[in-house]
């Protein structure tokens, strides 16, 4: 019963640096997404991806990379960490039509 | 412009009465489904209920209940018999049947706050 998956929980890293935030979900859904949370401002949509080598950009996408080479994972990459890149990270999955299960969240802080 | 918008920031009920939280949303596609999400404070999303734009009828999954008034292009959540436990952020989304994919645009949220 693991639905999605997301680590890791919590990460600090140094400007300049790289990473990949893992996802992984269970339910064999199609869609998955990534979108990130500041305060105020709700979620915005990064990345997204509707199968298997099929990736787009959503509403934030600078800064960030994606692949989808299984339709289980889709991890986000952070290519040169930035502050403007402190947030937390929730990655989606869902079938058509359906509501977005989301994973617990990745807590990034880049000083 | 596709937008969801929240004017609640916060919200305090007391616990066992009714409250309505705030989402009116505006876009151009004439299909398009609605989402309630809530955030406790140990930080998941949990989705609540939702609402298709032809559905004639208003969505209710338990104590919530989404009151969908299309011509003002609104759809508020009513929570029935408040709970301590309903202490969280709430945050209303929309995906329009021409994104076609799992994006949803989000709201800023509104945070409720119960008390005995």
């Amino acid at each position: 019963n693991a639905g999605v998956t997301q680590t890791p929980k919590f990460q600090v890293l140094k400007t300049g640096q790289s990473m990949t935030l893992q996802c992984a979900q269970d339910m064999n859904h199609e869609y998955m997404s990534w979108y990130r949370q500041d305060p105020g401002m709700g979620l915005r949509l990064i990345h997204y991806s509707v199968g298997a080598g099929i990736t787009d950009q959503g509403e934030v996408p600078n800064g960030y990379n994606v692949s989808r080479s299984t339709t289980e994972d889709f991890p986000l990459r952070l290519l040169s960490a930035a502050p403007s890149q402190t947030s937390v990270y929730f990655c989606a999955s869902s079938f058509a039509n359906s509501p977005l299960h989301f994973g617990n969240g990745t807590r990034l802080t880049v000083t | 412009a596709q937008k969801i918008t929240q004017t609640q920031p916060g919200m305090f009920v007391q616990e066992k009465e009714a409250v309505t939280l705030d989402c009116t949303y505006d876009t151009s596609d004439p299909s398009y489904g609605l989402f309630w999400y809530k955030q406790p404070s140990s930080g998941e999303m949990i989705f609540l209920i939702y609402q298709g734009s032809y559905d004639q009828q208003n969505a209710t999954e338990g104590r919530y209940s989404l009151n969908f008034q299309k011509a003002r292009k609104s759809a508020n959540l009513v929570i029935s018999a408040s709970q301590l436990g309903d202490s969280a952020m709430y945050f209303c989304a929309m995906r329009p049947a021409s994104y076609n994919t799992d994006k949803l645009i989000f709201g800023t949220g509104t945070r409720l706050q119960v008390f005995p």
